[in-house]
C-alpha cells in the first residue's frame, strides 16, 4: 500500500525566511503528486500538482515543488514566506494502481512570525 | 459552481445519538470521498464512491459508521451511536478522473463534530 511521510510536524520561521517541507512516498510505480494547503479554519486547497514532465512544478502563491524520483521525494519550497503562509501543508500521492484515491501525509503545521 | 457543499458546518451531539453528515459534490464529478481529520491521526480516508458505488470502505472505523450515495448529487455519512472519540472534522471531497487537466480533489468546508 502507498504511504506518504512528512517528517516535519511543526515549523516556525520568520517572515522572509525560506521554507522547505519534506515529503517522501513509498510506491515504486508511476505516481501523481500533490501539495495541499489548509489555512486556519478552512478546507484544503490545491497548491500544486505533478503528473509528468518537468520535475520542478510551480504552484500558486510562489510555491514550487521538485519531484526527485530516485529519492521518492516531492519537497515543497518557497523562497520567502509571508505571515499569510501560516497554515498546515499536506503532501498527497495518487499511485497508478490506486485509481483516484489520494493518500495524504500527516501534514506540517507552519507558523510564520511577523 | 458553488463547490462541494457540506452540512451542517458544526454539530454538537450527546454520546449515543445518531449523527448524519451531508455532502453535495460538484456537478459532473463522479468520485466522492469522505475524510476524517483529527490532531492525532491527521487526514484519514474513510470511504470513497465512484458513480455512486462504494469502492473502498476499508477506512471506516467500525460498524457504527455507514455511508451512502443514493444519487450523483448527494451523499451521507452516518454515525450511530456516536461516541466522544468520533469528535473530528469530517471533510467531503469530489473529483473526476485525476488527469493533468483537472485540479485534483475539491474539498468541502467540513463538518466539525463534537460528541459530548
Amino acid at each position: 500500500a502507498q504511504s506518504v511521510s512528512q517528517h516535519n510536524h511543526h515549523v516556525i520561521l520568520s517572515e522572509a525566511a525560506s521554507l522547505e517541507l519534506g515529503c517522501n512516498y513509498s510506491y515504486g510505480g508511476t505516481v501523481n503528486l500533490f501539495w495541499y494547503v489548509q489555512y486556519p479554519g478552512q478546507h484544503l486547497q490545491l497548491l500544486l500538482k505533478y503528473f509528468s514532465g518537468d520535475p520542478l512544478v510551480k504552484g500558486i502563491k510562489g510555491f514550487e515543488a521538485e519531484f526527485i524520483k530516485s529519492k521518492f521525494s516531492f519537497n515543497l519550497r518557497k523562497p520567502s514566506v509571508q505571515w499569510s503562509d501560516t497554515a498546515e501543508y499536506f503532501c498527497a500521492v495518487n499511485a497508478g494502481a490506486a485509481g483516484n484515491k489520494l493518500t495524504f501525509g500527516g501534514g506540517t503545521r507552519v507558523l510564520v512570525k511577523p | 459552481d458553488a463547490g462541494v457543499i457540506q452540512s451542517p458546518r458544526h454539530e454538537v451531539t450527546e454520546m449515543g445519538q445518531e449523527v448524519t453528515l451531508r455532502c453535495k459534490p460538484i456537478s459532473g464529478h463522479d468520485y466522492l470521498f469522505w475524510y476524517r481529520q483529527t490532531m492525532m491521526r491527521g487526514l484519514e480516508l474513510l470511504i470513497y464512491f465512484n458513480n455512486n458505488v462504494p469502492i473502498d470502505d476499508s477506512g471506516m472505523p467500525e460498524d457504527r459508521f455507514s455511508a451512502k450515495m443514493p444519487n450523483a448529487s448527494f451523499s451521507t455519512l452516518k454515525i450511530q451511536p456516536s461516541e466522544p472519540r468520533d469528535s473530528a472534522v469530517y471533510f467531503c471531497a469530489s473529483t473526476t478522473l485525476l488527469t493533468r487537466a483537472n485540479y485534483g480533489y475539491t474539498f468541502g468546508s467540513g463538518t466539525r463534530l463534537t460528541v459530548v
